[in-house]
């Protein structure tokens, strides 16, 4: 089981503005920057906010990153076809001294 | 711009061991570190380990302590991950990642260039 928390799955229709959460602790986002991956179908992740809310050249300003405390979000600002992906938030957690993943938000375009 | 380039897919035996590499090209190798993050299918990200180059140290997930090894080859530019004593739930995809900065700070650590993955398939 995942540390950190997300929703398993999330949705939103074109153009709409859609957000995903992701749960930590004090030992991972509570310490450590959050960064946010997406997984197209059938290809790699791609980094697509890291440091909680920078986003990598060649990212659309349409993804956005915020961090409180202990928790994390990607907003995702006119939501497109091509949005379709999974979504993972990472972190560094302190006290396993090692990478945390989500569990992973699909994400669907209806 | 850095390009990982990983071997071919395997299939295994279980109680077997594989050996997976992950060549960087368009970087500088003692620039950053190496991690090997897996999938299984239908599952979610799982980060296993990672080796900084510049130093040789590698360090593992708790989950893969004993059972993994990751090396890196400087002159090559070529980082491994050996995975040993398989079982069926290791089938999945492996991949190598970078993490930009020598020795990166844990405040500011993210994987910003991914390999292709490896696909190892775990069956008797």
């Amino acid at each position: 089981q995942s540390v950190l928390t997300q929703p398993p799955s999330a949705s939103g229709t074109p153009g709409q503005r859609v957000t995903i959460s992701c749960s930590g602790s004090s030992s991972n986002i509570g310490s450590n920057t959050v960064n946010w991956y997406q997984q197209l179908p059938r290809t790699a992740p791609k980094l697509l906010i890291y440091s909680n809310n920078q986003r990598p050249s060649g990212v659309p300003d349409r993804f956005s990153g915020s961090e409180s405390g202990t928790s994390a979000s990607l907003a995702i600002s006119g939501l497109q076809s091509e949005d379709e992906a999974d979504y993972y938030c990472a972190a560094w957690d302190d006290s396993l001294n090692g990478v945390l993943f989500g569990g992973g938000t699909k994400l669907t375009v209806l | 711009q850095v390009q990982l380039v990983q071997s071919g897919a395997e299939v295994k035996k279980p109680g077997s061991s594989v050996k997976v590499s992950c060549k960087a090209s368009g970087g500088t190798f003692s620039t950053y570190t190496i991690n090997w993050v897996r999938q299984a299918p239908g599952q979610g990200l799982e980060w296993m380990g990672r080796i900084i180059p510049i130093l040789g140290i590698p360090n593992y997930a708790q989950k893969f302590q004993g059972r993994v090894t990751i090396t890196a080859n400087k002159s090559t530019s070529t980082a491994y991950m050996e995975l040993s004593s398989l079982r069926s739930d290791d089938t999945a995809v492996y991949y190598c990642a970078t993490a930009p900065g020598a020795v990166p700070a844990a405040t500011l650590y993210y994987f910003d260039y991914w390999g292709q993955g490896t696909l190892v398939t775990v069956s008797s």
